[in-house]
């Protein structure tokens, strides 16, 4: 079983819709990275967080540590916005580890 | 704005030959990184690395693979003889922090094609 896994896989939505990508894991963990990766295969931070909710111009992430789960929001989405959406976690709970777990990326398209 | 970078950002091999990726990490960074996709696959780590030795690698992080930081700027991954299945998106990381809050920096990546 992955200890990341996010949903849905892939995600088609017109411009302007709201849009919500979900995550949950199964270990422990101290923090979680919402991370964006376009076409050309870079990869930029988008959040990093460990409880709560962030909020960073039309994007909201939030967490709840309890329930194990993370959601990714894209307010008022724009073609702009297409390209791969990865959680990946640390768990620090293991002495040292500071590798980050990533889960499977979310491939989102916004059409105009 | 600080920035991981990586050289080359495509680096086509022949099986069984030795290759380097270089990255330079956010200058006043110390704790560094490699990861790597695999075409369609999810991002994979391979070690990490502070105040110069192997601090935690992956079973992917065999033999064949070994990280150098030469001269106190560049971070670098080595390939010794390289397999078809060492094709793939590699990704440096850095951080200025240990422990549960500090952030990641990537790289944007070297693509290895292996033929």
């Amino acid at each position: 079983k992955n200890e990341v896994e996010q949903s849905p896989q892939n995600l088609t939505a017109q411009e302007g819709e709201f849009i919500t990508i979900n995550c949950s894991y199964s270990v422990g963990i101290s923090a979680l990275h919402w991370l964006q990766q376009h076409p050309g295969g870079g990869i930029v931070s988008l959040f990093m967080l460990s409880s709560g909710k962030k909020k960073h111009g039309r994007l909201i992430a939030t967490i709840n540590i309890q329930e194990k789960h993370s959601s990714l929001h894209i307010t008022a989405s724009h073609p702009r916005d297409s390209a791969v959406y990865i959680c990946a976690v640390r768990n620090t709970l293991i002495q040292g580890a500071q590798k980050l777990v990533f889960g499977q990326g979310t491939r989102l398209t916004i059409n105009p | 704005e600080p920035e991981v970078t990586q050289t080359p950002s495509h680096q086509v091999t022949q099986m069984g030959q030795e290759v380097i990726l270089r990255c330079v990490p956010i200058s006043n960074h110390l704790y560094f990184y490699w990861y790597r996709q695999i075409l369609g696959q999810k991002v994979e780590f391979l070690v990490s690395f502070y105040n110069n030795e192997i601090s935690e690698k992956s079973e992917i992080f065999d033999d064949q693979f070994s990280v150098e930081r030469p001269d106190g700027s560049n971070f670098t991954l080595k390939i010794r003889s390289t397999k078809l299945e060492d094709s793939a998106m590699y990704f440096c990381a850095s951080s200025s922090l240990s422990g549960a809050f500090n952030e990641q920096f990537f790289g944007p990546g070297t693509r290895l094609t292996v033929l």
